[in-house]
């Protein structure tokens, strides 16, 4: 049973540092999210992607951060600059093509310091 | 601007109680409801989900109750179980928003043995 795989599963950085992770969705899942959750709080939405299209992207997502996903299969996001306030916990998630509603699989996420 | 509202915070319940935990929406375009748990260290797992076409669905101990004129529904986990202690979110998402969720705050579930 493949699910959602995130890499790496944690990641210190220095401030000012670039950083890098990488999500592979469910095999045959056309849609791919990224998300961001700090300590006590919900995830929150930052883009998502149907195939290698990216279709939105959230405001919290700033200039410093790039989400790609070239072949429409695997994804990266990438950090540029980071800042402090960027410590936290980037899920990925992915989704098979429906029209709405579609059970919406999480990866087991990628911890964030920023020191 | 927050789309859906969790509550409570945090729950204490003893072995074999019922947990009730409770989500208010706004947007009216929102068409699925999740019920997500998430343990520490852990991405959320879906647990059980809900579209408004009916107002209850039930796998196993747990049910969604969903009141589409009051833009509310909750989730009851019954018999509750020392291993269901865990963070819980609701979450809808709906056709406009490219089955994008958004999440409620979250309901810190302690169930005592």
């Amino acid at each position: 049973d493949t699910g959602v795989s995130q890499n790496p599963r944690h990641k210190i950085t220095k401030r000012g540092q670039n950083v890098t992770f990488r999500c592979d969705p469910i095999s045959e899942h056309n849609r791919l999210y990224w998300y961001r959750q700090t300590l006590g709080q919900g995830p929150e939405f930052l883009t998502y992607f149907q195939n290698e299209a990216q279709l939105e992207k959230s405001r919290l997502l700033s200039d410093r951060f790039s989400a790609e996903r070239p072949k429409g299969s695997f994804s990266t996001l990438e950090i540029q600059r980071t800042e402090q306030g960027d410590s936290a916990m980037y899920l990925c998630a992915s989704s098979p093509p429906t029209i709405s509603g579609n059970t919406i699989y999480f990866g087991e996420g990628s911890w964030l310091t920023v020191v | 601007q927050q789309q859906v509202k969790q509550s409570p915070q945090s729950l204490i319940v003893q072995k074999g109680g019922i947990s009730i935990i409770n989500c208010a929406y706004e947007n009216t375009a929102f068409d699925y409801f999740p019920w997500y748990q998430q343990f520490p260290g852990k991405g959320p797992a879906l647990l059980i989900a809900i579209r408004p076409d009916v107002s209850e669905k039930k796998e196993g101990r747990f049910t969604i109750s969903f009141n589409k004129s009051a833009k509310q529904f909750s989730l009851h986990i019954m018999d509750s179980q020392p291993g269901d202690s865990a963070t819980y979110f609701c979450a809808a998402s709906g056709k406009t928003s490219g089955s994008r969720l958004t999440f409620g705050e979250g309901t810190q579930l302690t169930v005592n043995p």
